[in-house]
């Protein structure tokens, strides 16, 4: 069965320093998220991104964030300058190709950001 | 605002009994409602999701779930639970406006716990 995939799965690093988190989507989905999850809180929405470009994105997502699919099958969300708050769990999500209305969205498994 | 909200922390079930998780939420319009999953140091599994016609969705794992949309629920229901059921249950909540990017509002989670 088809599957998102996540790379790293735990990454950590200084605050200040730059981390991309990559993800290769479901081959034939069209759209993409990033969602992340802080230790004990819910899941949030970061940015949707289709037809090469992000469609929403959260407050979130400031401009120390960026999203890229540099390639036609992986995934990117690169933080430009991470600060301790940025540590959590970040999911990397696709869905379907006919259009938006019935498709759920399938998750991978989450890079684990460590900012000290 | 779109709002999702599972009052519930934590679910005590005894094996073999049936069990309910509950989820409230607020959205303009006519939703699109989803569960997921989480498992220890995984991702969300997608469970089933309500997206029209009759109320009462069947997914994954036995599981199933209820639209009511005079009380804006839509609870997560087994009518007999597993041990293997212990997880941890998001539910979600999408809006159908038009320009919708299929951004997901996830509620905070239940802790699920089946005892044997």
């Amino acid at each position: 069965e088809p599957e998102v995939t996540q790379t790293p799965s735990h990454q950590v690093t200084q605050m200040g320093q730059e981390v991309i988190l990559r993800c290769v989507p479901i081959s034939n989905h069209l759209y993409f998220y990033w969602y992340r999850q802080i230790l004990g809180q819910k899941v949030e929405f970061l940015v949707s991104f289709y037809n090469n470009e992000i469609s929403e994105k959260s407050e979130i997502f400031d401009d120390q964030f960026s999203v890229e699919r540099p390639d036609g099958s992986n995934f990117t969300l690169k933080i430009r300058s991470t600060k301790l708050e940025d540590s959590a769990m970040y999911f990397c999500a696709s869905s379907g190709g006919t259009g938006l209305i019935n498709n759920e969205q399938f998750f991978g498994p989450g890079t684990r950001l460590t900012v000290l | 605002a779109q709002s999702v909200a599972q009052p519930e922390d934590q679910v005590n079930v005894a094996e073999g009994n049936p069990l309910t998780v509950k989820c409230t939420y607020s959205v303009s319009g006519n939703p699109y409602l989803f569960w997921y999953v989480q498992y220890p140091n995984r991702g969300l599994q997608f469970l089933l999701k309500y997206i029209t016609g009759d109320n009462l969705v069947k997914g994954s794992y036995g599981f199933e779930a209820e639209f009511n949309k005079s009380q804006t629920s839509f609870h997560l229901k087994k009518p007999s639970a597993l041990v293997s059921d212990s997880a941890l249950y998001f539910c979600a909540v999408r809006g159908r406006s038009s320009g919708n990017t299929g951004k997901l509002i996830f509620g905070q989670g239940t802790t699920l716990q089946v005892k044997p």
